[in-house]
């Protein structure tokens, strides 16, 4: 079975400090990947998706970018962070039988300050 | 840019009560998902609906698609304490594979 995995679970980190986040994803390959942001509470908001390997499509302009260096690897990074920043990042694989559904890792809450 | 209206924002009811929330949107799915997600957690995927028209049953939780796969609505009967979490809905459009996700319903079951 698929199983993904992201860390840290939560992360505080000062204004101008750089960022890295880390999703795996197992049990699959070719896995479609996503990043998203979700303000405290409300719905999710798509950050960057990718398809393969070093291919990384972003959909909001901000201050972060993404990287997949390997198959079942997502990194999410900021070389300076702000304070807008935080907030409770989330990584997702999707699942394609003829229509799409999202798995989730367990989510990074990122508190700049 | 495509929106995905949850109604209400947010629900307290008592235990035993019945709700239903809704997702709108002016554009049509291909598919649509619902999601739960409890407090620092990612969502868990609860079902997803294809068919306009479609209704789905997960125990007390009963889901419907509308007929223009426009819209979808989650119908809870006798709620319970666990039940509580946030609601998402989400769905491809046509024509782009990415999902879109609801602004979300915060549902509180009191004891």
């Amino acid at each position: 079975s698929q199983t993904i995995h992201q860390w840290p679970a939560t992360l505080v980190q000062p204004v101008g400090s750089p960022l890295s986040l880390e999703c795996t994803v197992e049990g699959t390959s070719n896995p479609n990947l996503y990043w998203y942001r979700q303000a405290a509470g409300r719905g999710l908001q798509l950050l960057f998706y990718s398809v393969g390997i070093g291919q990384i499509s972003s959909e909001v302009p901000q201050n972060l970018s993404a990287s997949r260096p390997q198959d079942r690897q997502f990194i999410l990074s900021s070389k300076k962070l702000l304070l807008s920043d935080s907030g409770f990042y989330l990584c997702a694989w999707m699942r394609d039988t003829g229509y799409t559904e999202a798995f989730f890792g367990q989510g990074t809450r990122l508190t700049v300050v | 840019t495509q929106l995905l209206e949850q109604s209400p924002q947010f629900l307290s009811i008592q235990e035993g009560e019945n709700l239903t929330v809704y997702c709108n949107s002016s554009s049509v799915f291909s598919s649509l998902q619902w999601y739960r997600q409890e407090p620092g957690e990612g969502p868990v995927l609860l079902v997803t609906v294809v068919t306009g028209g479609e209704v789905k049953k997960l125990k007390r939780l009963t889901f419907q698609f509308g007929d223009a796969r426009k819209d979808s609505s989650l119908h809870i009967t006798a709620a319970q304490t666990g039940d509580t979490g946030l609601y998402l809905c989400a769905g491809p459009y046509f024509g782009n594979e990415k999902l879109t996700f609801g602004t979300g319903t915060r549902l509180t079951i009191i004891p």
